[in-house]
This record gives C-alpha cells, sequence and structure tokens, in this order.
C-alpha cells in the first residue's frame, strides 16, 4: 500500500510561534486533505484541497496543493497551546481510497 | 449532526475470540472505510466498501471480514482475534466521486490479550 512521506514526524515549539510540515508523495493525487487528531479521538478534517497550486486557509492554518501534485504543506501561524496533537495528510485520486502520511506530532510549549 | 458513530469505543478479547465492530454514518455517503491506526504507521487501510453491496480489500484485510449491511452502516469482524489485531480502528465515510474528503468515527480501541 501507499502510504505518503510526512515531515518533520514531530516539532516541539515555543507558543506564538509558526509552524511548517510537509507531505511527499510518489503519486499524483488529485486531492489532498490535512487532518488534526487529538489524543483518544478520530481525525479531524482541517482543509481540503482540490486543485494544482490551490492555496486556502482556515483560521490559522494555511495549506497548499504543490503544483507537481505529488506534495503538500501545511503552516500554521501564531501557535496556541490546542493546536497540540497529530496532523496527518491525506492524498485521494478517485475517492474511493485516502493514503495517509504518518502523522506530525505537535508540541506547543507555553 | 452525529455523522460517523462507532461501538463499542473499547474492548478487551482474548486470543482466539471473535468480535465485531459497528459502525454507522448519518451523511448518506456511499463510501466507507475501516482503517487501523498503530504508533508510528499512521492509518492503514483494512476494507472500503465503494457502494453498497460491494466490499474491496485494501492494504492490511488478512484476519478480518466485513459487511456492508445497508448504505449507512458496515461493520468490521475479526473472526479468531490475535495479540497482532491490538490496535485503534477507526471507520470513516465519503461520497464517491472525485474530489471529496473522509470523515471519521472516534475509534475502537481493541486490545487482545
Amino acid at each position: 500500500g501507499q502510504q505518503l512521506n510526512q515531515s518533520p514526524q514531530s516539532m516541539f515549539i515555543q507558543e506564538g510561534e509558526d509552524v511548517s510540515m510537509n507531505c511527499t508523495s510518489s503519486s499524483i493525487f488529485n486531492t489532498w486533505l490535512w487532518y488534526k487528531q487529538d489524543p483518544g479521538e478520530g481525525p479531524v478534517l482541517l482543509i481540503a484541497l482540490y486543485k494544482a497550486g490551490e492555496l486556502t486557509s482556515n483560521g490559522r492554518l494555511t495549506a497548499q496543493f504543490g503544483i507537481t501534485r505529488k506534495d503538500s504543506f501545511l503552516n500554521i501561524s501564531a501557535s496556541i497551546p490546542s493546536d497540540v496533537g497529530i496532523y496527518f495528510c491525506a492524498g485521494s485520486n478517485t475517492g474511493n481510497q485516502f493514503y495517509f502520511g504518518t502523522g506530525t506530532s505537535l508540541t506547543v510549549i507555553p | 449532526n452525529a455523522g460517523v458513530t462507532q461501538t463499542p469505543k473499547f474492548q478487551v478479547l482474548k486470543t482466539g475470540q471473535s468480535m465485531t465492530l459497528q459502525c454507522a454514518q448519518d451523511m448518506n455517503h456511499n463510501s466507507m472505510y475501516w482503517y487501523r491506526q498503530d504508533p508510528g504507521m499512521g492509518l492503514r487501510l483494512i476494507y472500503y466498501s465503494a457502494s453498497e453491496g460491494t466490499t474491496d480489500k485494501g492494504e492490511v484485510p488478512n484476519g478480518y471480514n466485513v459487511s456492508r449491511l445497508n448504505k449507512r452502516e458496515f461493520s468490521l469482524r475479526l473472526e479468531s482475534a490475535a495479540p497482532s489485531q491490538t490496535s485503534v480502528y477507526f471507520c470513516a465515510s465519503s461520497e464517491r466521486r472525485r474530489n471529496t474528503e473522509a470523515f471519521f468515527g472516534q475509534g475502537t480501541r481493541l486490545t487482545v490479550v
């Protein structure tokens, strides 16, 4: 099965700092998705991207669909303690299968 | 506004026991999925169902069976549980079209001893 390469694996940052993470694939995708998972919960959709080059924001979160269609990026500005969690990227083509990255664990130090 | 509902939330099984994990969605989605999540492994697809009446194997189907009971419900069965099946199991659903998103349940934490 295909798994996406997500980096970094973990991040420890000070509250107020900006965060960047990325996801790469050997295959192209038509859709890139970013999820956040809190401890003991299921992944929650943050941002969906459908077009190469697309830049979409959701509050302090901004994600981009790479122009090669093989990568995507997520930025979080001015981090706060509730940003703590694991962030997953996912790619899809047909809508029948979603391929996930291994996650980036984010810790925000107050 | 339930979305995807999974039961049970926690389960402990003895090796060799069987059980069925239940999943229901109220979003009228055609596609449903079962994933397992293990530390450092991300989410791996066990089985999926593109529509009522159809099921297909994913990346890690061995030791599992599924049933798409109707459009709303998709169950995962462990016939003879093994310690290697200790994991967190997530059900998800999506519309069946080119640009779509998957929505997840809260998970079932299964321990096989």
